[in-house]
């Protein structure tokens, strides 16, 4: 199984400022099969990017993600009001798991 | 727009049984691989199975082979989780997905609470 690690667990940031999200895979992830998705609460997962930098319907240009092999980043350039929440990655190279998630706050 | 809309979830004793059901609208539903995630309170998505467009092809996450079988009718739009030998710790929200390779769209799930 591909356990995916998120750092950090918890991003305490202002509208504004730039987050730097992280996620390392136990294995490579050599197809570039690595999805991110937002939660807020109460919500199933919205998804924000896929196949490690493509980002989804409707998703602003703030959002970008990049990544290769075991590690890949999400950044958010400016936090709006509406992007905190629980951001987790998933990887569905090799079945499908989800990391333990990164609270931006 | 696509909608994925759960159901059937509820109380039920260890050991019991329970079948979910997803029903799927604005898109061929007939087209499209169907995932069922869970998520506990607090914890990560975990995802269960998945079924191919046609419902030949079913693939289980280990921790819930053999307990669970997915299903589809697709004349109908629907999506089934039948869940068996259930155990406290399957307690969740239950979610259906359309299955894009990644999850492009979520239902807002049911609840199931197993508990004696």
């Amino acid at each position: 199984e591909i356990v995916l690690t998120q750092s950090p667990g918890t991003l305490s940031l202002s509208p504004g400022e730039r987050a730097t999200l992280s996620c390392r895979a136990s294995q490579s992830i050599t197809s570039g099969y690595l999805a991110w998705y937002q939660q807020r609460p109460g919500q199933p997962p919205r998804i924000v990017i896929f196949d490690a930098s493509n980002r989804a319907t409707g998703i602003p240009a703030r959002f970008s993600a990049s990544g290769s092999g075991t590690d890949f980043t999400l950044t958010i350039s400016s936090l709006e009001p509406e992007d905190y929440g629980v951001y987790y990655c998933q990887q569905y190279h090799r079945s499908n798991t989800f990391g333990g998630g990164t609270r931006v706050e | 727009q696509v909608k994925l809309v759960e159901s059937g979830g509820g109380l039920v004793r260890p050991g019991g049984s329970l079948k979910l059901s997803c029903r799927g609208s604005g898109f061929t539903f007939s087209d499209y691989y169907l995932s069922w995630v869970r998520q506990a309170p607090g914890k990560r998505p975990e995802w269960l199975a998945y079924t191919n467009a046609g419902g030949e092809v079913q693939v289980y996450a280990d921790s819930v082979k053999g307990r669970f079988t997915v299903s589809r009718d697709n004349a109908n739009k629907l999506f089934f989780l039948e869940m068996n030998d259930l155990e406290v710790g399957d307690t969740a929200v239950y979610h259906c997905a359309r299955n894009d390779g990644s999850l492009h769209h979520w239902g807002r799930g049911t609840l199931v609470t197993v508990s004696s």
